[in-house]
């Protein structure tokens, strides 16, 4: 098993510019999620997923669209890209969870970003 | 709004030390308190923990919740170089499963 695959590693965009980050999982999961990190910011939750088809707001959402069409996949899109976006990025993937049931998060290796 | 604190923000020690490192929340409905550590790349899955009291230990690691005072620790006894990382710790609550994460510790273990 690949286990939470992201393309691309990293990437240099110049501000304005668009671009679609690509996560994978191949565990099955129902829940999946991206965020960004930024220096001394943790981990911040943009847009999360609970089933294929739905997706819903997280914490910093702003300039980011997400879409998942198919259960396995997870993008994050960046219409305009603004030094600000500058950042790390991760996605997760995680079991639905239930009573005794482990809700622990599968991390992709993450994409770094700089915008110009 | 749930809320995650965690301290201290860095810690810097010496191999062969002993660590404790808190992590306090203010969530409605607590459900699970996770952690995590964070070396050069992704976060890696520690503990979950659900009940007040009970320690979870792995290795050097261990972890204990106190549901009542709201906080949790991670002691991580007899430190190595390996141990250096970032620690997240993050809380679920209600019935959504999804995590809010603290700021995280950033620890250094000095040879």
């Amino acid at each position: 098993n690949a286990g939470v695959t992201q393309t691309p590693k990293f990437r240099v965009l110049k501000t304005g510019q668009s671009m679609t980050l690509l996560c994978a999982q191949d565990m099955n999961h129902e829940y999946m999620y991206w965020y960004r990190q930024d220096p001394g910011m943790g981990l911040r939750l943009i847009h999360y997923s609970v089933g294929e088809g739905t997706t819903a707001k997280g914490e910093v959402p702003d300039g980011y669209n997400v879409s998942r069409l198919k259960k396995q996949n997870f993008l994050l899109g960046l219409e305009s890209a603004a030094p600000s976006q500058t950042s790390v990025y991760f996605c997760a993937s995680s079991r639905r969870g239930g009573p005794g049931s482990p809700e622990t998060q599968y991390f992709g290796p993450g994409t770094r970003l700089l915008v110009l | 709004e749930d809320k995650v604190v965690q301290s201290p923000l860095s810690l810097v020690v010496h191999e062969g030390d002993t660590v404790t490192l808190n992590c306090s929340y203010e969530v409605t409905n607590f459900r699970s308190l996770l952690w995590y550590k964070q070396e050069k790349k992704a976060p890696t899955f520690l503990f979950m923990l659900t009940s007040s009291g009970i320690e979870k230990k792995s290795g050097r690691l261990s972890s204990i919740l106190d549901k009542k005072e709201l906080f949790s620790i991670l002691n991580i006894t007899a430190t190595q170089t390996g141990d250096s990382a970032v620690y997240l710790c993050a809380v679920t609550s209600g019935g959504s499963y999804i995590p809010t994460f603290g700021r995280g510790t950033s620890l250094i273990v000095h040879p």
